[in-house]
């Protein structure tokens, strides 16, 4: 069974600023994707990010980015110049085989002004 | 692309009621995925769909939940019996088979069970 670890239950940043969200994962899978979801108050979760486990580059959408470390198991957000309307829970996720998503608790990212 | 749509957005209940909620996916989305998110948790992976094949089902689906995809296009989430521990969000997602297989959810249902 695959599970998902996000140790930072709330995290706070200033505008414009940088922040770092962690995840660990387990998994006995080879193959699997990573994905970063972002779930505003409104609750409509949004992908973020995704990353394939095959590919050692990591992966890049404009203002976020991950460090994906493989042999550790570790998957971290990176939010470059971080705006208000990055407000929300975000939440690390695995997809293996089976298709179904495990994910984390999710770490809530506040924006301060 | 209209994006996943879930109906009723918000169901209030009496304990011991049934309840059933709608899931529209993207379409052409082949595969259909039912979660359910409970406060400040992540959510849980209930069931899923392959067209109108439901593939597997979770623990955490009782025998009081049953999920349909009838010609493979919206499906429907029925509770029976409801209880109160089944107060929740009730999130649907939607994924093309292909390698990347990356779920879009819709906005959720949410149910509050009196």
């Amino acid at each position: 069974a695959q599970t998902v670890t996000q140790s930072q239950p709330e995290m706070s940043v200033q505008e414009a600023e940088t922040v770092t969200l962690s995840c660990t994962y387990d998994t006995s899978e080879n193959n699997y994707y990573l994905f970063w979801y972002k779930q505003p108050p409104s609750r409509q979760m949004i992908l973020v990010i995704r990353q394939e486990a095959y590919k050692q580059q990591n992966a890049t959408e404009n203002r976020f980015s991950v460090n994906f470390q493989k042999a550790a198991k570790s998957f971290s957000l990176k939010i470059s110049d971080s705006q208000l309307g990055d407000t929300a829970m975000y939440f690390c996720a695995h997809g293996g085989s089976n298709y179904k998503l495990t994910f984390g608790k999710g770490t809530l990212l506040t924006v301060n002004p | 692309d209209t994006g996943v749509s879930q109906n009723p957005r918000h169901k209030i209940t009496k304990r011991g009621q049934n309840v059933t909620f709608r899931c529209d996916p993207i379409s052409e989305h082949n595969r259909l995925y039912w979660y359910r998110q409970t406060l400040g948790q992540g959510p849980e992976f209930l069931t899923y769909f392959q067209n109108e094949a439901q593939l597997e089902k979770s623990r955490l689906l009782s025998d009081r939940f049953s999920a349909e995809r009838p010609k493979g296009s919206f499906s429907t989430l029925e509770i029976q019996r409801t209880e109160q521990g089944d107060s929740a969000m009730y999130l649907c997602a939607s994924s093309l088979d292909r390698d990347t297989d990356t779920q879009y959810f819709g906005p959720g249902t949410r149910l509050t069970v009196l």
